[in-house]
């Protein structure tokens, strides 16, 4: 029954490593994105992905790579991990540009 | 640049009191302004959803309010309860589908 489901839900990692956060989502919807929720607890808009297609690409380093297979997911991979990158990175998606239903979130620690 | 912003930032409410607090957007290009619920360790829960001006949306005890012209929102508690404790989250969408979160305003209710 999860509308939006993130793997894995905790990532431990060292620095340079290459990981990547999967999202997939089972509510038919277009549009998915991926937000990054920095130190302040802010969350910050990284990508968004409509039907497959990069539609948002906010200045993150190049990194990050978001990799969408199907409409119903949306990967981000993340190369050579920083301390910097440590965060907690929020899956989304919207049957347009209005509601946004938000997945359970992925806590990223760069050691 | 915040161009979404949000006051105050946190606020102390007595249970049974009623409170509200503010988002200001830009009143230009505009396409949809959204309220979340986030409750510590989930994720983002969507209140509501604004896209006209006059705009008046209400959920329960919780209700909001919309001015495009003036580019704010309003987003009223009424008798406030413990589990009403949470961080609000606005957003506001463009017209060209760009979304910008607020930093929240934190509210907690104490018994």
């Amino acid at each position: 029954d999860t509308a939006v489901s993130q793997t894995p839900k905790y990532l431990v990692t060292q620095m340079g490593n290459d990981k990547s956060i999967k999202c997939e989502q089972n509510l038919g919807h277009d549009t998915m994105y991926w937000y990054k929720q920095d130190s302040k607890k802010f969350l910050k808009i990284m990508f968004s992905y409509n039907n497959k297609e990069l539609i948002i690409n906010e200045t993150v380093p190049n990194r990050f790579s978001p990799k969408s297979p199907d409409k119903a997911h949306l990967n981000l991979h993340i190369n050579s991990l920083e301390l910097g990158d440590s965060a907690v990175y929020f899956c989304a998606s919207s049957p347009t540009s209005l509601e946004q239903f938000f997945g359970p979130g992925t806590r990223l620690t760069v050691l | 640049i915040l161009n979404v912003e949000q006051s105050p930032q946190s606020l102390h409410v007595q249970e049974g009191d009623s409170t509200n607090f503010t988002c200001s957007f830009p009143s230009s290009n505009f396409y949809a302004l959204h309220w979340y619920r986030w409750e510590t360790a989930k994720s983002p829960e969507a209140l509501f959803v604004m896209t006209l001006n006059g705009d008046e949306k209400k959920k329960g005890r919780i209700s909001a309010t919309l001015n495009t012209k003036e580019g704010y929102s309003y987003l009223y508690i009424k008798g406030s309860q413990p589990e009403d404790s949470a961080t609000y989250l606005c957003a506001f969408t463009d017209s060209w589908g760009k979304l910008q979160f607020g930093a929240g305003t934190q509210v907690v209710v104490t018994p």
